[in-house]
């Protein structure tokens, strides 16, 4: 268990709809990074926030947005979904270990999009 | 355009042998190498990372091998168990102003037959 929580773990939904993940650092974690799992695509960098403020940006469509709240936890936001949009989501969050930084994966939310 | 390319997709070793994955890249600014490993229905797990200054680096039975000027990194799993089966992906960063982007590679399928 690395202490990152996501929810749901499951989610099915329509195409044109939006859905959010929700991501729960490991406890004083200040970094969280959202990736995509798809068997064509692997796994791809979303975004990252720090603290609040967000610090990277990957291939992340225009129809996905996040957020990481006060509390440190973060929200991924889709909308407008496709087929093509189903995959594993993960969030991760990562502490300084030594002059390495380590990022701890969530167990994922898998996205259904029918 | 696949920033890090890895190889093979799949191997199939005995318990016992050494397996080796490989890796190579285009970015000489990445400064950060991790392998992560992932068994079905969970998030990938760091496994060893490295930076570009050490040529070699142990932990308990995985080894990372990095050429530089190769632009090539590989993986070793000694005696291998059963236990090792899973996914294994190589990664790569550019750690400059906090941010930690992790490129990954396509991800090598590894059974350990007993």
């Amino acid at each position: 268990d690395s202490g990152v929580t996501q929810t749901p773990k499951h989610l099915i939904t329509a195409t044109g709809q939006r859905v959010t993940l929700r991501c729960s650092p490991r406890s004083g974690d200040l970094s969280v990074y959202w990736y995509q799992q798809s068997l064509d695509q692997g796994l791809q960098f979303l975004i990252q926030y720090y603290n609040g403020e967000e610090r990277a940006k990957g291939n992340i469509l225009e129809r996905f947005s996040a957020q990481q709240f006060p509390d440190l936890h973060s929200e991924l936001n889709l909308s407008s979904l496709e087929l093509g949009d189903s995959a594993l989501y993960f969030c991760a969050s990562s502490v300084l270990t030594g002059d390495l930084t380590e990022q701890f994966f969530g167990p994922g939310t898998r996205l259904t999009v029918l | 355009q696949q920033q890090v390319k890895q190889s093979p997709q799949s191997l199939i070793v005995q318990k016992g042998g050494i397996p080796i994955i490989n890796c190579a890249y285009e970015n000489t600014a990445f400064d950060y190498f991790p392998w992560y490993q992932q068994f079905p229905g969970k998030g990938p797990a760091l496994l060893i990372a490295i930076r570009p200054d050490v040529s070699e680096k142990k932990e308990g039975r995985f080894t990372i091998s990095f050429n530089k000027s190769a632009k090539q990194f590989s993986l070793h799993i000694m005696d291998s168990q059963p236990g090792d089966s899973a996914t294994y992906f190589c990664a790569a960063s550019e750690t400059q102003g906090g941010s930690e982007k992790l490129v990954f590679g396509k991800g090598t399928k590894l059974t350990v037959n007993p």
